[in-house]
């Protein structure tokens, strides 16, 4: 069946670093895979899409790579700072099947 | 304000209550769905609704009834429920059903669910 891993732990990082997360999947060929934000008691928020033929993609700090064969997308966010924290969930879809997959997210702490 | 309200934020049940969740979008969108999520898990697809027409149901239990009366508002209509159904529930639309295209989903605040 279809997973979707992200680090489950929760990623603390250092004022102006570069955060970096994961998402990694197995028994799927996704078409896109998108990047949405989480805060507490809070709907997720779209992010960035990247489409399989796409190696990467930028939108101000954030950075998306996908990669088909590692089946790897890594999420960038440089500069970071305290109000990045949050949860960022991956999803992935298109792949054979019409729905929209999520993984259960990272949470990420950004400290001064 | 992402277009996706959704009332009441909180909502504490008794197991032989019955309640409803109300969700309303604002973005003209064709497709809303309903998404349970619970601590540690990956957000679970419950009901996904096309111009008022359910196009899928998850094998949700029949305690959770969906209600789709036009193209802009989305009903959850919740009875004899279990603790274990203790979770956020996110309406969310976008702008066509599937997930062929790479929708962008738009999620709603939430309603906190809470089965005592």
């Amino acid at each position: 069946s279809q997973k979707i891993e992200q680090n489950s732990e929760a990623l603390n990082i250092q004022e102006g670093k570069t955060a970096t997360l994961t998402c990694n999947y197995t028994n799927y060929s996704p078409a896109y895979l998108q990047w949405y934000r989480q805060d507490p008691g809070r709907g997720p928020v779209f992010l960035l899409l990247i489409r399989e033929n796409e190696k990467e993609k930028r939108k101000e700090r954030l950075k998306v790579t996908f990669d088909t064969t590692l089946k790897q997308s890594l999420f960038h966010i440089t500069a970071s700072q305290p109000a990045d924290s949050a949860t960022y969930l991956c999803a992935l879809g298109g792949g054979g099947g019409n729905k929209l997959t999520f993984g259960t997210g990272t949470q990420l702490k950004v400290e001064l | 304000e992402t277009g996706v309200t959704q009332t009441p934020r909180h909502l504490v049940m008794g197991m032989t209550n019955k309640k409803s969740l109300k969700c309303e979008q604002h973005l003209g969108h064709n497709a809303m769905y309903w998404y349970k999520q619970s601590a540690k898990k990956p957000l679970e697809l419950m009901f996904v609704y096309s111009l008022e027409e359910r196009v899928e149901n998850n094998s949700v239990p029949s305690r959770f009834s969906p209600e789709c009366p036009n193209s802009s508002h989305l009903f959850l209509h919740l009875h004899t429920l279990q603790p274990e159904d203790s979770a956020l529930y996110l309406c969310a639309s976008s702008q066509t059903p599937g997930a062929w295209s790479g929708n962008t989903i738009y999620f709603g605040e939430g309603s906190w669910l809470t089965v005592v």
